[in-house]
This record gives C-alpha cells, sequence and structure tokens, in this order.
C-alpha cells in the first residue's frame, strides 16, 4: 500500500519567520494531497490541498508545492503567527482506497 | 454546515469489554473510514467502507471490526477490549478524491 512519510516531527520558530513541512510519499497514482491542520483537544481541519495536474497552490500565508517526479510535496507557511501553533498532517489519495496520512508535524510558534 | 458526530467523546472501558463506537453522518457520503491516532504515528487506518454492507480492512484491523447497515452510520466494534487500543478514535467521511470531514473523536481508555 501507500506509504507516506512526513518532516520534520517538532518545528519549532519565532513569530514572523516561515515554516516548511515535507512529505514524500511511495504510490506514483497518488492524485490528491491534502493538508490538515490539528488544533488541541479538536478534530483535523483541511488547510489546502493539490491535484496532481497543479505544481503549486497558494491561499494566503499558506502554500503547496508539489514534485510528482521526485513523489514529494510540502507546506509553506510565511509570516508564522502563534494561532498557527498545531499539528499538521499531509495526506495521500490514490482514488483507490482511504487516505493514507504522515505521522504529524508539532509546530510551535513562539512570541 | 457539515456534521459528522461520534457518540462519545471519551470512554472509560474494562479489558475484555466489547465496546461499539458509534458515527454518524449527515453529507450522503458512500465513503466512511474509522482511524486511530496515536503520538508519533499520525492517523492509522482502521477499517473503511464504501457502501452499505460493505467494508475493507485497512492497515491495522486486528481487534477490531466494522457494521455499516445505513449509509449514515458507521460503527467500530471492539470485539474484547485490551489495553493496547487505549487511544483516540476518529471517524472521516470523504467525498471522491476531495476533502475528509472528520469527527470530533473518541478517547478510549481500557483498563
Amino acid at each position: 500500500g501507500e506509504n507516506v512519510e512526513q518532516h520534520p516531527s517538532t518545528l519549532s520558530v519565532q513569530e514572523g519567520d516561515s515554516a516548511v513541512i515535507k512529505c514524500t510519499y511511495s504510490d506514483s497514482a497518488s492524485n490528491y494531497f491534502p493538508w490538515y491542520k490539528q488544533e488541541l483537544g479538536k478534530r483535523p481541519q483541511l488547510i489546502i490541498d493539490i491535484r496532481s495536474n497543479v505544481g503549486e497552490k497558494k491561499d494566503q500565508r499558506i502554500a503547496v508545492t508539489l514534485n510528482k517526479t521526485a513523489k514529494h510535496f510540502s507546506l509553506h507557511i510565511t509570516e508564522t503567527q502563534p494561532e498557527d501553533s498545531a499539528v499538521y498532517f499531509c495526506a495521500v489519495d490514490t482514488g483507490r482506497r482511504a487516505l493514507t496520512f504522515g505521522s504529524g508535524t508539532r509546530l510551535q510558534v513562539q512570541p | 454546515d457539515v456534521k459528522v458526530t461520534q457518540s462519545s467523546r471519551y470512554l472509560v472501558k474494562r479489558t475484555g469489554e466489547k465496546v461499539f463506537l458509534e458515527c454518524v453522518q449527515d453529507m450522503d457520503h458512500e465513503n466512511m473510514f474509522w482511524y486511530r491516532q496515536d503520538p508519533g504515528l499520525g492517523l492509522r487506518l482502521i477499517y473503511f467502507s464504501y457502501d452499505v454492507k460493505m467494508k475493507e480492512k485497512g492497515d491495522i484491523p486486528e481487534g477490531y471490526s466494522v457494521s455499516r447497515e445505513k449509509k449514515e452510520r458507521f460503527s467500530l466494534i471492539l470485539e474484547s477490549a485490551s489495553t493496547n487500543q487505549t487511544s483516540m478514535y476518529l471517524c472521516a467521511t470523504q467525498g471522491a478524491g476531495t476533502e475528509a470531514f472528520f469527527g470530533q473523536g473518541t478517547r478510549l481508555t481500557v483498563v
């Protein structure tokens, strides 16, 4: 089945800095790549997603890039704020099964 | 507003008990999933269902079973609870190749 690796497991940045989280996957048939944010005690919620026919997508301070050849995609958060502190999960969908998630990154933004 | 509702936020059960976790969605989605969330391991797929009375094993099905008698309801069953099943359980629903919506989670403690 699909294998998704996510790095780093923890990330601490100063407020205003950028944060980058990277994921690699194994199944070349994967075609949908969402990112979820989970705040403490809450359910995961989608923050941005990208499909395989697009290389980059941006939504205000958040962007995702996809390199299908290398089978990796990344989440970029610019001008980080304390409310960005959460656990972030990447996920991969081949369309044949369920979403396969990475192991998560705990982002801490220091004020 | 999307609703995926899990029957309990917190449960404490004894070893050997049969445990039922219920999930109801109002999105009319065919696809429903049960994930288990543990620190450092991300979200791991236990079982999923693409239709009523249909089920497929995920990555960690041992010790669990599921039931989908109606489209909107997907139940996770622990046949004989063990302490290593102490975890956070998340139900989700998803349209084909689109965003997944999660329930609020059930934190199960087996003593």
